[in-house]
């Protein structure tokens, strides 16, 4: 029973490049949230996403970044024209439904790196 | 804002129990308290959750105060591979109904031998 795929597990990009982060949820998930972790800081929240619909963008920079969620394959996160202080992990995490009693479980994250 | 309080550090013998304590004193009555650990730099790990009566599973155990102003997550016999920081979570309801989880500073909980 596979939990939350994310990949790459290592991205590296230069200054003005951009970077597409995959999350596949767990199986039967159709709900996906990804959040992001600056180096020595804590977990901020960045989008909630159902199957093709943003439900809620709120912890997202208004420029450059992107999500998506389509009604076939995996939620994309899109940086566009990246810098250095994207460089942080990313973490998707996945629910059955977005009931208060459905947990959501994390994958191991995306670690990106700007040079 | 997390809408929950935690010491920021704890300490704890391996083999002992680790009682990792919680307030939440404005939550409302139809919100979930949920634990959530990291190790390292992993991705959060969900440990367990509860509305108003005590849960246990596999992990740990959670007990809830009657008037749900706090709780107690309990590991009950801690291992070296336990030490992580433990994330106590008022699961959030905002407009539109985004059931997100807010994440505070957590308690970074170390197993010593």
């Amino acid at each position: 029973n596979a939990g939350v795929m994310q990949n790459p597990r290592h991205l590296v990009r230069r200054r003005g490049q951009e970077a597409r982060l995959r999350c596949s949820p767990m199986k039967g998930h159709s709900h996906v949230y990804w959040y992001r972790q600056l180096p020595e800081e804590g977990l901020k929240f960045m989008v909630y996403l159902q199957k093709e619909n943003i439900i809620d963008e709120s912890g997202m920079p208004k420029e450059r970044f992107s999500a998506e969620f389509p009604k076939e394959g995996p939620s994309i996160l899109r940086i566009q024209q990246v810098v250095r202080g994207d460089s942080a992990a990313y973490f998707c995490a996945s629910s059955l439904d977005s009931s208060y009693n459905s947990p959501l479980h994390f994958g191991n994250g995306t670690r990106l790196t700007v040079t | 804002d997390a809408k929950t309080t935690q010491p920021t550090s704890m300490d704890c013998a391996e083999g002992r129990a680790a009682n990792l304590p919680c307030n939440h004193s404005t939550i409302s009555g139809n919100e979930y308290v949920y634990w959530y650990r990291q190790i390292h730099s992993q991705g959060p790990q969900y440990i367990i959750h509860g509305l108003k009566n005590n849960e246990t599973n596999e992990m740990a155990s959670l007990i809830i105060t009657e008037d749900r102003k706090s709780s107690t997550l309990i590991l009950p016999h801690a291992t070296l591979r336990d030490t992580a920081v433990y994330y106590c979570i008022v699961r959030d309801r905002t407009q539109g109904g985004s059931e997100k989880l807010v994440f505070g500073k957590g308690t970074k909980l170390t197993v010593n031998p």
